[in-house]
């Protein structure tokens, strides 16, 4: 009953330092996001995956990375993390995409300091 | 992309108060979902709506796929302590995945 599994929960960073948030995901889904959460914003869109091998952009993509070489993992990397990187950050998965319904993990919370 | 507007931003009410929140999109869509975000958690599905006019209910939960497919509403009859959070309107989206509303946060005041 795992659904999607992400980790670390809480992390804290200095500016400029790299790191990966992992998300994990055992209902073989073929999409996967990653969105970042932050007060009044709602929720937006980083990066997709519609498939293992296959990633792009979404609404806000700048300073981060993703890669799909399986289907259950999709990690988030932060290259030179910023403090405007401070978020909550949402792995999600689905069988496909673009309005089918969507299955959240529990979130990361990030500060950079 | 698609643009949700949802409202209210926050609603104070009392225990047993039914609730009532709404979302507009700035096209038609053809799915409308609605999340609930507890505190500390991610986004639960709570109902899903793929019809033009569809009335779907979950327990004290209905949601409407409006008829002009450019709006939905969320209803909540009765609430209790547990309902408090934070709900989340959301279809699809330009980038693919999932636009989302900015949310409803709810409050229950004792």
């Amino acid at each position: 009953n795992a659904g999607v599994t992400q980790t670390p929960k809480f992390q804290v960073l200095k500016t400029g330092q790299s790191m990966t948030l992992q998300c994990a995901q055992d209902m073989n889904h073929e999409y996967m996001s990653w969105y970042r959460q932050d007060p009044g914003m709602g929720l937006r869109l980083i990066h997709y995956s519609v498939g293992a091998g296959i990633t792009d952009q979404g609404e806000v993509p700048n300073g981060y990375n993703v890669s799909r070489s399986t289907t259950e993992d999709f990690p988030l990397r932060l290259l030179s993390a910023a403090p405007s990187q401070t978020s909550v950050y949402f792995c999600a998965s689905s069988y496909m995409s673009s309005g089918n319904t969507i299955y959240f993990g529990e979130g990361s919370w990030l500060t950079v300091v | 992309g698609q643009q949700l507007n949802q409202s209210p931003q926050s609603m104070f009410i009392q225990e047993g108060e039914d609730v009532s929140m709404n979302c507009t999109s700035s096209s038609i869509f053809n799915t409308w979902l609605w999340y609930k975000q507890d505190p500390g958690e991610g986004p639960v599905l709570l109902i899903a709506l793929y019809k033009a006019g569809e009335l779907t209910s979950n327990g004290r939960l209905t949601a409407q796929f409006g008829t002009t497919r450019k709006d939905s509403f969320l209803n909540i009859s009765a609430s209790i302590p547990s309902d408090v959070g934070i709900y989340f309107c959301a279809g699809p989206g330009g980038a693919d995945g999932l636009t989302f509303g900015k949310g409803t946060h709810l409050i229950i005041q004792p």
